[in-house]
């Protein structure tokens, strides 16, 4: 079975400062593995996606997040926080093994962004 | 062009009655999603289709949810007898072919009093 933890509920930051949103995965396959932004009363929005190509994925308005297969991480960071980047944010791994690519979320992680 | 759209976007109800979602894909995607977020959760899977057919009903937590997409375009979420329980914000994603991104529309805040 596959599954995602997010190691943190809630981290808040600076405005300019760097943010790391962790996320540990555990998967019987190779994983497909996605970061979801969620704004309050709007969709999610996919803000990368990893696909067994590199290793260090890029996404919009500068985040990226890095595939570790040894520590079974995928981390979302961002150099320098925006007021706009405060949201709820979900790790989420594809259901791989089967056929129909259903996603699998974490609990969430919900990012603060101070002035 | 336009998204994933869900109607109603927030509905109140009383326990044990019945209640419809739908959901509008965005046009030409043969993949459509349900999924179920309560609150401070991550959204859990319900059921995926394929065209028209359910290819997988896996998430349904029990028989007083059903749902269909005859035309293989719009879907509706049906909810029998619902119970506070099913309180929730019901969330339908599309994909172009169901290996692909999914995209997700503003969902449906039911309420059951």
């Amino acid at each position: 079975a596959q599954s995602v933890t997010q190691l943190d509920s809630h981290v808040s930051v600076s405005e300019g400062t760097p943010v790391l949103l962790r996320c540990n995965y555990s998967s019987s396959y190779s994983p497909s593995l996605f970061w979801y932004v969620q704004h309050p009363n709007k969709g999610l929005q996919l803000l990368l996606k990893y696909t067994s190509a590199a290793t260090l994925v890029k996404g919009i308005n500068g985040f990226e997040a890095e595939f570790k297969k040894s520590e079974t991480s995928f981390h979302l960071t961002k150099p320098s926080a925006h007021m706009s980047d405060a949201a709820e944010y979900f790790c989420v791994v594809s259901d791989a093994g089967g056929s129909q690519g259903n996603l699998i979320f974490g609990k969430g992680t919900k990012l603060s962004v101070k002035p | 062009g336009a998204g994933v759209s869900q109607t109603p976007s927030n509905k109140v109800t009383e326990k044990g009655k019945y209640v419809e979602l739908r959901c509008d894909p965005i046009s030409g995607h043969t993949a459509l999603y349900w999924y179920r977020q309560s609150l401070g959760q991550g959204p859990e899977f319900l059921i995926y289709f394929q065209g028209t057919g359910a290819a997988d009903d896996s998430g349904l937590p029990n028989d007083r949810f059903f749902a269909v997409r005859p035309e293989g375009s719009v879907s509706t979420l049906k909810i029998q007898r619902t119970e506070r329980g099913d309180s929730a914000v019901y969330l339908c994603a599309s994909s172009p072919t169901g290996y692909t991104e999914q995209f997700f529309g503003p969902g449906t805040r039911l309420t059951v009093l």
